[in-house]
């Protein structure tokens, strides 16, 4: 069965402070990995695909990272404005999202 | 959320009452996806489907729940006799035809959300 888990549950963090979050997962036959952005009462907001093992993508101070076995996304110099939730998701042969259970970050000024 | 919309936002139903929910996806997209949310929990499969074919209904409750993504028209998830389990918010993704054919394309737009509160 295709199983996500998230860690940390939440953490907190000061502004410019860099840190990472991650994201385990097992799956049968791994097409992609998802990462998404959700603010309180909004949908989830697509960041990134991955699709195998050593590659990498970023978006402003975002940077996704994957392995066989898990995900990291790591956030630098954070701001205020990148506090949400963080969620992981992936995609195997079932054809569907499978979600873990997130990881809600705060940065304070 | 690059063009998934979903009516309504909020809907209140008492119990035994029937709810639908309307999901539009990204003009050009034929792939639906439902998944349920509750309160500090993650998004939960319910449905996937393509134009009239419904793909994975696994996560879907077999009784009260049903789901459909006709020719012409938005997809619709729709809940009988409501309960106050059901009370969480339902969100909808599209994706569009993958050419590898096999199901999901590199990205998935969520919706915002419809939020069922069962009173």
């Amino acid at each position: 069965e295709d199983q996500v888990t998230q860690s940390p549950e939440a953490l907190r963090l000061q502004e410019g402070e860099s840190s990472s979050l991650n994201c385990s997962y097992t799956v049968s036959g791994l097409r992609g990995l998802f990462w998404y952005r959700q603010d309180p009462g909004k949908g989830p907001e697509f960041l990134f695909t991955l699709y195998s093992a050593g590659e990498e993508k970023e978006k402003e101070r975002l940077k996704a990272t994957l392995t066989k076995k898990e995900s990291f996304l790591h956030i630098t110099a954070p701001k205020p404005e990148d506090s949400a939730t963080y969620l992981c998701a992936v995609w195997g042969n079932t054809g569907k999202l499978i979600f873990g259970q997130g990881t809600t970050l705060q940065v304070k000024p | 959320n690059a063009g998934v919309m979903q009516n309504p936002r909020h809907l209140v139903r008492r119990r035994g009452q029937e709810a639908r929910l309307r999901c539009s996806p990204v003009k050009g997209h034929s792939h639906v996806y439902w998944y349920r949310q509750l309160p500090e929990e993650g998004l939960k499969f319910m449905v996937y489907l393509q134009k009239e074919n419904i793909i994975d209904e696994s996560g879907m409750p077999k009784e009260r729940f049903s789901a459909e993504f006709p020719k012409e028209g938005p997809s619709i998830l729709r809940i009988q006799q409501v309960v106050r389990g059901d009370s969480a918010a339902y969100f909808c993704a599209s994706s569009p035809r993958d050419s590898r054919g096999i199901g999901m394309n590199t990205e998935a737009f969520f919706g915002q959300g419809t939020r069922l509160t069962v009173v």
